[in-house]
């Protein structure tokens, strides 16, 4: 019973167009989500979060969307560049005082030239 | 960079030998974390740390022990390799329960 899903396994997209990452999620009591990036051979890199409280948060070229409702949050990367080729993946902390996240099955992304 | 550092890179070992990977953090953070990454499934928990001698299980736990005598090093051993266990094996350190989880390079076992 996976609690953070990632439905599409890879996305292509060009260059300078928005690239929409998407995750889905079970249990509404997560309260926190984040987004990581991973490039080969190396380990995955904090892109992004977003509070419960919020329904939007943005960092430059990067916009998380959150919608409580329908359990559902996207990854907005605008405008796209080829260097943002890469596996991302959304997250959920586990249970509480420890940590733990929760991981989708993540979603590659390429971006062509 | 943060100082997280994983050892092996990379490994190749039979089934049903024992293998050890290592996690050597120098940022004295508290939490430690194992994950598995594979094909289809993400990054899935494995065992996490909360302190010194202060461990639990993860969702794939099975086959798999922990080891943490001292803050920066955190061990993941496999009892038995089984083929089941090829795949690239990360470890994550964490300050506090803020989520700020910074990886380490991981390691590739594959297993024979």
């Amino acid at each position: 019973d996976q609690q953070v899903k990632q439905n599409s396994p890879s996305l292509s997209v060009q260059e300078g167009r928005i690239s929409i990452l998407n995750c889905d999620y079970t249990n509404s009591m997560f309260d926190y989500f984040l987004w990581y990036k991973k490039y080969p051979a190396e380990g995955p890199t904090f892109l992004i979060s977003i509070s419960s409280i919020k329904d939007k948060n943005e960092d430059g070229r990067f916009t998380v969307f959150l919608n409580k409702s329908a359990k559902h949050l996207s990854l907005h990367i605008v405008p796209s560049q080829p260097g943002d080729s890469a596996v991302y993946f959304c997250a959920a902390p586990g249970s509480s005082n420890t940590g733990k996240l929760i991981f989708g099955q993540g979603t590659t992304l390429q971006v062509k030239p | 960079d943060a100082g997280i550092t994983q050892s092996p890179r990379h490994k190749v070992t039979e089934t049903g030998t024992p293998v050890t990977l290592r996690c050597h953090q120098t940022e004295n953070h508290r939490y430690m974390y194992w994950y598995r990454q594979d094909p289809g499934h993400g990054l899935r928990l494995i065992h996490y740390s909360y302190g010194v001698k202060d461990t639990d299980k993860g969702e794939v736990s099975d086959g798999y022990s922990v080891s943490r005598s001292k803050t920066e090093d955190f061990l993941l051993t496999l009892e038995s390799a089984t083929s089941s266990q090829t795949s690239v094996y990360f470890c994550a350190i964490s300050a506090d329960r803020n989520y700020g989880y910074t990886f380490g390079s991981g390691t590739r076992l594959t297993v024979v």
